[in-house]
């Protein structure tokens, strides 16, 4: 299994809390990604990286910031949580572009109260 | 964003059955992936078809890239309850930074 680490795997938080959400990676890989998966929708891509400190906006971004200071790490951050924003997070990371295969974390499932 | 529709959203069949799952698009694709996700864990991939018409087979699970490169098809011959899980397709986005696309998935449960 890629070496793909993302905690907490649960929290539950109030409405208007911050919170961040960490992935952590051994594979050395250029891109790191966070998705959110809800019923019926599949998943939908929240924000990604191409390198160190190097991010971009994916589908879903609104409400959601990251960051990414070193090559194994991408965080995700909820500024002021909402309702709408619990879900189960996901962290992937592939060796080449977007568009080729990659591995994901196990999820992390984020419960806004 | 392409839209990737998969069909049916549910399913539950016997061990021992054979189905096929569909992953159709109005777009054309340079290739398409499918994952399979259980319960409590991420996506692994199980296969990618990049050829318009290219059929691949990974034991008793057959793929299928449909020859415009809009579609895909997943057949799992004789099924086991081991195969139970969600299947994902996911094609390049076509997007800036070309970035997968999903669809809704496949709930597939195979009773013994």
């Amino acid at each position: 299994d890629a070496g793909i680490t993302q905690s907490p795997r649960h929290k539950v938080t109030e409405t208007g809390t911050p919170v961040t959400l960490r992935c952590h990676q051994t594979e050395n890989h250029r891109y790191m990604y966070w998705y959110r998966q809800d019923p019926g929708h599949g998943l939908r891509l929240i924000h990604y990286s191409y390198g160190v400190k190097d991010t971009d906006k994916g589908e879903v971004s609104d409400g959601y910031s990251v960051s990414r200071s070193k090559t194994e790490d991408f965080l995700l951050t909820l500024e002021s949580a909402t309702s709408s924003q619990t879900s189960v997070y996901f962290c992937a990371i592939s060796e080449f572009a977007g568009d080729q295969p990659q591995h994901f974390g196990d999820g992390t499932r984020l419960s806004i109260l | 964003t392409q839209l990737l529709e998969q069909s049916p959203q549910f399913l539950s069949i016997q061990e021992g059955e054979n189905l096929t799952v569909y992953c159709n698009s109005s777009s054309v694709f340079s290739s398409l992936q499918w994952y399979r996700q259980e319960p409590g864990e991420g996506p692994v991939l199980l296969v990618t078809v990049v050829t318009g018409g290219e059929v691949k087979k990974l034991k008793r699970l057959t793929f299928q890239f449909g020859d415009a490169r809009k579609d895909s098809s997943l057949h799992i011959t004789a099924a086991q309850p081991g195969d139970t899980g969600l299947y994902l397709c996911a094609g390049d986005g076509n997007n800036a930074g070309n970035m997968l696309t999903f669809g809704g998935g496949t709930r597939l449960m195979v009773k013994p």
